[in-house]
C-alpha cells in the first residue's frame, strides 16, 4: 500500500507560468517532508523541505504547502524555467524513523520555452 | 564540501555472483542509507546505518547487507545476484540524530546490471 501517492505521472508547463506539483500521504507519522528533483541516471537533488510545523517554506522560486488536515502537501515553482524540467519526487519520514524516506513515484515536469 | 560519492559507477554481473558497492558521504555526516530504485517499484528503501549500527531496514531479503565504517562510509552488499536485482542503487548522507527531521542528500548512485 503506497503511503506516499503521487497522482499526476506528468505535468506539462508553460515557461514563466506556474507549476504545481502535488502528493498526498496517508500515514500520520510522518512528520518530515521532502522534495527532490531528479534527471535519468543521476541522484535525486534535494530542493525544499518542511517540518509538520508548518505549513508554508519558501526558498527561492520554490515554495512548499503543507495542509496535514488533508494530508496533502504541493510544491509550487514560480517562474518555471525550461531547466526546471525533470523528475519531482516528493517524500516523507517519520518521527522516530527519520533515516527512512518513503517516496512518491514522480511526477515528470516538463517546461516548454 | 564534497558531495556524497559512490563507486563504481557501473557494474555489470551475473546471476549467482555477489557484489559490493561502496559510499561516502558528506563530511560530518553520520547516517547513511541506501535505496533501490527501479522503473516498475520506484525509489525503495534497503536500511540506514548510523554510528557503525543499522538503525532502520526495509524490506528486502537477507541477501541484502550492509555494513557503516568508524569513518562513516558504507558498504551494501549483494549475495546470489537475481536478474530483478538491476537498478539504480543510491546512498544518501545526513546528519542522523535521533529524533529530529534530517535532509538527505544523495550521491548519483551506481547502475547494476545482472545478466
Amino acid at each position: 500500500d503506497q503511503q506516499v501517492k503521487q497522482n499526476s505521472p506528468s505535468l506539462s508547463v508553460q515557461e514563466g507560468r506556474i507549476s504545481i506539483l502535488n502528493c498526498d500521504y496517508t500515514n500520520s507519522m510522518f512528520d518530515y517532508f521532502l522534495w527532490y528533483k531528479k534527471y535519468p541516471a543521476e541522484g535525486p537533488t534535494f530542493l525544499i523541505s518542511i517540518s509538520s510545523i508548518k505549513d508554508k517554506n519558501e526558498d527561492g522560486r520554490f515554495t512548499v504547502f503543507l495542509n496535514k488536515s488533508a494530508k496533502h502537501l504541493s510544491l509550487h515553482i514560480v517562474p518555471s524555467q525550461p531547466g526546471d524540467s525533470a523528475v519531482y519526487f516528493c517524500a516523507a519520514s517519520a518521527r522516530g524513523s527519520q533515516g527512512n524516506l518513503i517516496f512518491g513515484k514522480g511526477t515528470k515536469l516538463s517546461v516548454k520555452p | 564540501k564534497a558531495g556524497v560519492t559512490q563507486t563504481p559507477r557501473y557494474l555489470i554481473k551475473t546471476r549467482g555472483q555477489q557484489v559490493t558497492l561502496s559510499c561516502s558521504p558528506i563530511s560530518g555526516h553520520r547516517s547513511v542509507s541506501w535505496y533501490q530504485q527501479t522503473p516498475g517499484q520506484g525509489l525503495q528503501f534497503l536500511f540506514e546505518y548510523f554510528s557503525e549500527t543499522q538503525r532502520n531496514k526495509g524490506n528486502f531479503p537477507g541477501r541484502f547487507s550492509g555494513r557503516q565504517f568508524s569513518n562513516s562510509r558504507s558498504e551494501m552488499n549483494v549475495s546470489t545476484l537475481e536478474l530483478g536485482d538491476s537498478a539504480l542503487y543510491l546512498c544518501a548522507s545526513s546528519w542522523g540524530p535521533s529524533g529530529r527531521p534530517d535532509t538527505q542528500y544523495f550521491g548519483p548512485g551506481t547502475r547494476l546490471t545482472v545478466l
